[in-house]
């Protein structure tokens, strides 16, 4: 596809089961990111992949929380123990992030429903 | 923490006024970005300014940079109903392609 896939588009879950969110970027993008926006609010900064760089996970809220991306492409993240203060839209998004420039790519998100 | 902090929280104008919203950031950048956010769901990107560029233009859309105050205001001109969205703006993290966003503008256009 052209765009940034995010899969699944909605999930709702039990509280204290384990959730995977999957990104397809744009092909050919160096950066990845996921945010995380409350119902509301603005995006909150999670992680972020450049190239073969080692991930900055600095936005991370805990260590329930985990993300990798394979082959430099698709990403996961990784919920574990899900709490109801998750429930949130997971935004993903990419770019080329090269130069003066870094325009990024949304997906539509995967909004994340703990019971 | 927060990089941008967007200014009004929330706008509500007429169709035909114009919508001004502001951005304050606190680091040295390389570039500004502003994005609209309709349903919720996925960010649109609107226009980008460098930070060696004061102001630019994109069809309705006017963008001005102040690196001396750390600040940039979005000018939508003539705004139509479909404007109705939150509005971030997005910086990078000095030296970095780590884009933070600010808490956004809900701007609510009526017809």
């Amino acid at each position: 596809g052209a765009g940034v896939s995010q899969s699944p588009s909605n999930k709702v879950t039990e509280k204290g089961k384990d959730v995977e969110l999957r990104c397809d970027p744009i092909s050919g993008h160096t950066a990845l990111y996921w945010y995380r926006q409350s119902l509301g609010q603005g995006l909150e900064f999670l992680i972020y992949f450049q190239g073969n760089s080692a991930p900055d996970k600095s936005g991370l809220p805990s260590d329930r929380f985990s993300a990798e991306r394979t082959g430099g492409s698709v990403s996961t993240l990784t919920i574990q123990r899900t709490q109801q203060e998750d429930s949130a839209v997971y935004l993903c998004a990419s770019s080329f992030a090269s130069g003066n420039t870094g325009e990024l790519f949304f997906g539509e998100g995967s909004r994340l429903t703990v019971l | 923490s927060q990089q941008g902090e967007e200014d009004p929280q929330a706008l509500s104008i007429q169709e035909g006024e114009n919508a001004t919203m502001n951005c304050s950031y606190k680091t040295s950048i390389n570039n500004l970005q502003w994005y609209r956010q309709n349903s919720g769901r996925g960010l649109v990107h609107l226009i980008l300014i460098r930070s060696n560029e004061r102001e630019k233009h994109s069809g309705r859309l006017r963008v001005t940079l102040d690196t001396s105050k750390k600040s940039s205001s979005l000018l939508i001109t003539a705004s139509r109903a479909a404007d109705t969205a939150s509005y971030f703006c997005a910086t990078p993290t000095s030296g970095t392609y780590k884009y933070i966003f600010g808490t956004g503008t809900r701007l609510k256009v009526l017809a």
